[in-house]
């Protein structure tokens, strides 16, 4: 079963900020927070991931709580074409695991112009 | 990096029938996974492979289904015997080993059955 829990939807205002949050009270230390997205029709596509410490790429930025268990997904400046289900996964990386990702429902976020 | 490719990406067939998906991962990854996504739902694990040796098998992977990486290289996904509730998203993703790499998903093979 997915060990996070995400709001079901958002909305957002084109070229404003967006902040989806991500809560994983059960969090071990072994896990990873990845975050996917999966627009219409196509197969999920990575974002960001982070252990402990917040984290910046070109897509996004991803802040982690102190005590990790929640973590926020920053999109800076949203646009149509970032309208998509949005999913917080924790991935397991300890020994002998295989890394895969278990999926939730993921959040799905509206893109309004 | 030519990505994660799917064939066929649409497929119709008559409940009774079998059919095979193949998945081409990006060509350096050794790790492949296939997910299955119905409608509404986020994917859901089926199976993996850590070059030709398949190492987990999800218990939604009823005997019906059979997966293969020959080689360690393209892999293929088989139903046998196929009924409607089969009928779904069918993806692949790949990864390098370290827990760095994220994963590359192709973009799914939809299966309906009629």
């Amino acid at each position: 079963d997915a060990k996070t829990t995400q709001p079901n939807s958002m909305e957002s205002n084109e070229e404003e900020p967006v902040h989806l949050p991500c809560n994983h009270s059960t969090i071990s230390g072994t896990d990873y927070i990845h975050w996917y997205r999966q627009l219409p029709s196509q197969g999920p596509e990575y974002v960001i991931h982070g252990l402990t410490s917040n984290v910046n790429n070109r897509m996004a930025s991803l802040a982690i709580a102190e005590d990790r268990k929640s973590s926020t997904l920053i999109l800076h400046r949203a646009t149509l074409r970032d309208a998509a289900v949005y999913y917080c996964i924790l991935r397991d990386v300890s020994s002998g695991n295989t890394g895969k990702l278990i999926f939730g429902q993921g959040t799905t976020l509206q893109v309004k112009p | 990096d030519t990505g994660v490719s799917q064939d066929p990406r649409h497929k119709i067939t008559k409940r009774g029938q079998n059919v095979t998906f193949r998945c081409d991962p990006i060509s350096e990854h050794n790790r492949l996974y296939w997910y299955r996504q119905t409608l509404g739902q986020g994917p859901e694990f089926l199976t993996y492979f850590q070059n030709e040796a398949q190492l987990e098998k999800s218990r939604l992977l009823s005997d019906r289904f059979s997966a293969e990486r020959p080689k360690g290289s393209f892999s293929t996904l088989e139903i046998q015997r196929t009924e409607q509730g089969d009928s779904a998203m069918y993806l692949c993703a790949s990864s390098l080993t370290g827990w760095d790499s994220p994963l590359h998903f192709g973009n799914g093979t939809r299966l309906t059955v009629t």
